[in-house]
């Protein structure tokens, strides 16, 4: 079975701040993917990062960052210097086996003018 | 500019009626999906579709069936709708493999009273 947990189910930021979302993954497999995606209010869920389990590299994009422990079975995300545009519903996902993403419950993130 | 379209934004049925949600994408892709979205449980599998014709059960599919006659249209079906399906419905596509990122529709909102 496979589980993803994101504990943070809301949180407020002013703008400028760094913020970082968490990301805990649960499977037995040695293969999967990670996966990160935004819902803005739109409602529409778009890809933001994808990442295999045998790369543990962190990923940045500009004000994204991305911190993948295979340790501690997490996959944290941080926005720095955080901007109105960024609130939004943020999700994890992982893909272990088959074709079936597991989404995390989700982080409503505001951020605040 | 790929695209999962999906047939209504907003709809309020009554209980007990037979309710048809409608998806197409237009990427070629063989897997879809519906998903259902409810505050603090994330996004929920239904069902998904590997291949026409082809169905599997994901982690609620009670109360839902659905139907792929075509490769790019994918329909979700309230058998008789309950109030306790007024939810969001997601539904995404992808290609196969569990490293594809799944592109999903801009949901639809159903309210059943």
């Amino acid at each position: 079975a496979q589980k993803v947990t994101q504990a943070q189910t809301e949180i407020s930021v002013v703008e400028k701040e760094d913020v970082t979302l968490d990301c805990v993954y649960e499977t037995r497999d040695t293969t999967y993917y990670l996966f990160w995606y935004k819902q803005p209010p739109s409602g529409e869920l778009v890809f933001l990062i994808r990442r295999n389990s045998f790369d543990e590299q962190n990923e940045i994009s500009g004000r994204y960052s991305w911190n993948f422990q295979k340790s501690t079975s997490s996959f944290n995300f941080t926005i720095t210097a955080s901007q109105v545009v960024d609130s939004a519903v943020y999700f994890c996902a992982l893909n272990n086996a088959g074709n079936m993403l597991t989404f995390g419950g989700g982080t409503r993130l505001m951020v605040k003018p | 500019d790929v695209k999962v379209t999906q047939s209504s934004r907003y709809l309020v049925k009554r209980t007990g009626e037979k309710v048809f949600l409608e998806c197409v994408q237009d990427m070629d892709h063989e897997n879809m999906f519906w998903y259902r979205q409810d505050p603090g449980l994330g996004l929920r599998l239904i069902y998904f579709s590997y291949d026409v014709k082809m169905k599997e059960k994901g982690d609620i599919p009670e109360g839902y069936s659905v139907s792929r006659e075509k490769k790019e249209r994918f329909s979700l079906i309230l058998e008789s709708a309950s109030t306790n399906q007024t939810s969001m419905y997601l539904c995404a596509s992808s290609l196969l493999g569990r490293s594809a990122e799944a592109f999903f529709g801009q949901g639809t909102r159903l309210t059943v009273v």
